[in-house]
């Protein structure tokens, strides 16, 4: 089991709320990233980072940021919350150089209202 | 268009029976293939990993298989039982980026009936 952790687990919110989503690892990974996932649809990557202080977008826009002051907390935050932001969202963390093995968190299911 | 794509998109089967899920993909680059198998609401979880030089790998009742040249893997389970249940997931990895891009299928939803 990854040491990796995702909170809240569920999280139902009203449109315009400011939210953060909390991505926790223990394990001294240096790239961390965040994928957004619809019912039967596959993983998008939104966010990444190499390291500490270093952010990127990936591949699937998204209105959400990132931030990474410390190595073993990767935090992800809407401003203003919609509808559309429903989703599943999931952490990922792994190590190492190269295609290094991805280890996910539980994931949190946010619905907008 | 670097894809992977999955067949059957979902599959019931009797408990103890055996199953195939299969796996294309277009990734190049290629670096490597990995099975994931994903609980309801929950995070995907690694079942298997395959290089370019690898055809065949074991995990319990899980056995993978690669062919490179066909760019297809298959994913087989021996007999099922009601915790198999869940979503399985084809992952390729390309190798041309440090990051290690990953392109996700949709998954095949498995579901085991007792």
């Amino acid at each position: 089991e990854a040491d990796i952790y995702q909170t809240p687990r569920y999280l139902v919110i009203g449109t315009g709320k400011k939210i953060t989503l909390e991505c926790s690892q223990t394990m001294g990974h240096d790239k961390m990233y965040w994928y957004q996932q619809d019912p039967g649809m596959e993983l998008h990557l939104i966010h990444y980072s190499y390291g500490v202080n270093s952010t990127e977008k990936g591949d699937l826009s998204s209105e959400s940021t990132v931030s990474r002051i410390r190595t073993e907390h990767f935090p992800l935050t809407l401003e203003s919350a919609r509808p559309s932001h429903t989703s599943q969202y999931l952490c990922a963390s792994s190590g190492g150089y190269g295609p290094y093995e991805q280890y996910f968190g539980p994931g949190t299911r946010l619905t907008v209202t | 268009k670097n894809q992977v794509e999955q067949s059957p998109q979902s599959l019931i089967i009797l408990e103890g029976k055996n199953c195939t899920l299969q796996c294309n993909y277009t990734v190049s680059p290629f670096s490597n293939l990995r099975w994931y198998k994903q609980d309801t609401g929950r995070g995907p979880v690694s079942l298997t990993i395959m290089t370019f030089s690898e055809n065949t790998k074991s995990n319990g009742r899980y056995t993978a298989t690669l062919d490179a040249d066909t760019k297809q893997s298959s994913l087989h389970i021996t007999a099922s039982q009601l915790s198999d249940s869940a979503s399985y997931i084809c992952v390729v990895t390309d190798r041309g980026s440090t990051l290690g891009r990953l392109y996700f299928g949709r998954g095949t939803q498995l579901t085991v009936w007792p």
